[in-house]
């Protein structure tokens, strides 16, 4: 079975600076796909990025972009320019790019609060 | 707004109590997923359906129970209630099985918070 582990319980980050957050997985599959997602206090899911694990390019959106390293099993958030409204629970999570044996589960790590001091 | 809307918000309820817990995908979105949120299991995959049928199982009690009906809207039943089940209940949704790659991204509804008392 695929584990995601954030070993950052908590981070904080100065407003305008940049912060990174770290996530690694086990797995024995090639084909996978790998995401960020964002829990403000509303609780609401957003998703933030998502990497498929067959492109080697990093995937960017705005201020977010992740550091894939496939070999290493890696996958860190990096929020370029910090702003007060970044903060929130972060969770890594993975999903099979088997879909007859797993479905599309997602698979959470243990998520990071994020804190931004102005 | 995800587009996938759930109903309550927010439900309080007694130990050995019976409860249902509703969600509508986003148009067009074949595929739902239920979770779990809670403070000593952090969030766990329960179940999914595709146009009306199961098609993953996670770590769902036998006391809980889910089902897709054919207009896609989901509900989940969750049967004599113990304190350990006050949690935040998501749905999410998706366009396809997970057989489409990018396009099958699930997006989260605003979640059920169950409390038991």
């Amino acid at each position: 079975a695929q584990t995601v582990t954030q070993s950052q319980p908590e981070m904080s980050v100065q407003e305008a600076e940049t912060v990174t957050l770290s996530c690694t997985y086990d797995t024995s599959e090639s084909d996978y796909y790998l995401f960020w997602y964002k829990q403000p206090p509303s609780r609401q899911m957003i998703l933030v990025i998502r990497q498929e694990a067959y492109k080697q390019q990093n995937a960017t959106e705005n201020r977010f972009s992740v550091n894939f390293q496939k070999a290493a099993k890696s996958f860190s958030l990096k929020i370029s320019d910090s702003q007060l409204g970044d903060a929130a629970m972060y969770f890594c999570a993975y999903r099979s790019g088997v879909a007859e044996t797993s479905g599309s589960r997602l698979t959470f790590g243990e998520g990071t609060q994020l804190t931004v001091n102005p | 707004d995800s587009g996938v809307t759930q109903t309550p918000k927010h439900l309080i309820t007694a130990t050995g109590q019976r409860v249902t817990l509703r969600c509508s995908p986003r148009s067009g979105d074949l595929s739902v997923y239920w979770y779990q949120q809670s403070l000593d299991q952090g969030l766990q995959f329960l179940i999914q359906y595709y146009n009306g049928e199961e098609r993953a199982k996670g770590n769902i009690l036998e006391r809980f129970s889910a089902q897709q009906f054919p207009d896609l809207h989901s509900e989940l039943n969750l049967s004599s209630l113990e304190l350990g089940d006050s949690a935040l209940y998501f749905c999410a949704s998706s366009a396809s099985t997970g057989l489409a790659g990018g396009r099958d991204t699930q997006y989260f509804g605003p979640g059920t918070r169950l409390t038991v008392l």
